[in-house]
């Protein structure tokens, strides 16, 4: 069972605030950072799948940063607004076919 | 194009009974992978198929079993019912091959009570 931890469990942003949170994983045997958005009663989006050292993706106000080397995401949120309000998983793929999954930042933002 | 599908929604067993629950992939994905998301974890692989072959599985005992249809379709199979099963299980779907890094997804899930 790999270990990947995301921090803060939770966390309350007001609108138009900006915010981040982590992603911590194993730096060994990397094959691919997912991010996905899961919003209340919904299925997981995916937002990003990451896999090169230092690839930064985006996708409107939200953004990513990968570090490999050292076993970290992050995902930023710019202006928060009350739609982003979800918890977001991150789910590290070593060099096999299988996700391990954190256990996600609820996000929820305050009008 | 249509969406991962999962039924049923919500299904209530007790202990020692046996489940199926069903997954439609979405159109064009021929691999299919099913999570269980107990209360407040992140969600646990449990398996994947390829091509109606099962090619890789997570740490659950044998009793959780499944299947994948040749069009892609999947169920899971869990016998002996613990009430440690209750849980969210998701399914999800891919296109490729098993090792690719594509994005997975879901279906909104199945919600599996034991009494």
């Amino acid at each position: 069972i790999l270990n990947v931890e995301q921090s803060p469990q939770s966390l309350h942003v007001q609108e138009g605030d900006s915010t981040n949170f982590t992603c911590s994983f194993p730096s060994s045997n990397f094959y691919a950072l997912h991010w996905y958005r899961w919003e209340t009663a919904k299925s997981p989006e995916a937002l990003f799948v990451m896999t090169l050292n230092g690839d930064e993706k985006k996708k409107g106000r939200i953004s990513a940063t990968l570090n490999t080397k050292e076993g970290y995401s992050y995902l930023y949120i710019k202006g928060s607004q009350p739609e982003d309000s979800a918890t977001y998983l991150c789910a590290f793929r070593a060099n096999d076919y299988k996700l391990s999954f954190g256990a996600g930042t609820t996000v929820t933002v305050r009008a | 194009e249509t969406g991962v599908t999962q039924s049923p929604t919500h299904l209530i067993k007790t202990r020692g009974q046996q489940v199926t629950l069903r997954c439609s992939s979405q159109s064009g994905h021929n691999t299919v992978s099913w999570y269980q998301q107990a209360l407040g974890q992140g969600p646990q692989f449990i398996f994947q198929y390829y091509r109606e072959e099962e090619n890789g599985r997570g740490n659950f005992p044998p009793r959780f079993s499944g299947l994948q249809f040749p069009n892609y379709s999947s169920e899971l199979n869990v016998n002996a019912l613990e009430l440690d099963d209750s849980a969210l299980y998701l399914c999800a779907s891919s296109r490729g091959q098993a090792q690719n890094t594509g994005e997975l997804f879901f279906g909104e899930g199945s919600r599996l009570t034991v009494l």
